[in-house]
């Protein structure tokens, strides 16, 4: 049971260059998230999706896609990076929103030159 | 909408010492209240929550949160820290009926002096 993982877990683009990070989860939960860290700032959700086939925008959403065609899987991208997508990225789980725990992958650290 | 304050960035304190960081919260309402802690390099784990009841709330770790309405509040305390607590604790909070989104203080960075 690995829960939550992210691919890849540090990457440098340049800026234009576009490119996908991956979420993978193995505890079947209906809930997924992205959120982006930056220093000072906490967390800040940039999309979500409550079940497969769905996703929604949070409070950061330009400037990224979302996509959820596997129930396991959560994908984000970047089609056109940008300095200000410098950032670490978080992937989370749960399994009925945030009235369960949210479990938390280990980050990508993304580098936009 | 709802925002969480957390007006400490950094705080140190001493091993074996009792800890208590500061989280405030704006919501109309009776708001889901959560604390996650975050180790270096690594994500967020739950420390605890509050969504209704006793006001007191024990999470893991020895961690315990108490909620104040009266003061919009939700500080987490521990009775002696211990090294290994050093880390970013998060305040979070989400509005009662919000299922889905959650908002996160900006993080208090917590050192342990040996």
């Amino acid at each position: 049971n690995a829960g939550v993982t992210q691919t890849p877990k540090f990457r440098v683009l340049k800026t234009g260059q576009s490119m996908t990070l991956l979420c993978a989860q193995d505890m079947n939960h209906e809930y997924m998230y992205w959120y982006r860290q930056d220093p000072g700032m906490g967390l800040r959700l940039i999309h979500y999706s409550v079940g497969e086939g769905t996703t929604a925008k949070g409070e950061v959403p330009d400037g990224y896609n979302v996509s959820r065609l596997k129930k396991q899987n959560f994908l984000l991208g970047l089609e056109s990076a940008a300095p200000s997508q410098t950032s670490v990225y978080f992937c989370a789980s749960s399994g009925r929103g945030v009235l369960e725990t949210q479990y938390f992958g280990p980050g990508t650290r993304l580098l936009v030159l | 909408a709802q925002s969480v304050t957390q007006p400490d960035i950094h705080i140190t304190v001493s091993e074996g010492a009792s800890l208590e960081l500061r989280c405030n919260y704006s919501y109309g309402a009776t708001p889901y209240l959560f604390w996650y802690v975050q180790s270096p390099g690594q994500g967020l784990q739950l420390l605890l929550k509050y969504f209704s009841g006793d006001t007191l709330v024990q999470g893991i770790k020895g961690f315990e949160a108490e909620f104040k309405r009266s003061q919009s509040s939700f500080n987490l305390r521990k009775p002696s820290v211990h090294w290994s607590d050093a880390a970013e604790y998060f305040c979070a909070v989400a509005a009662m009926g919000s299922a889905s989104k959650i908002i996160f203080g900006s993080g208090t960075r917590l050192s342990i002096r040996p």
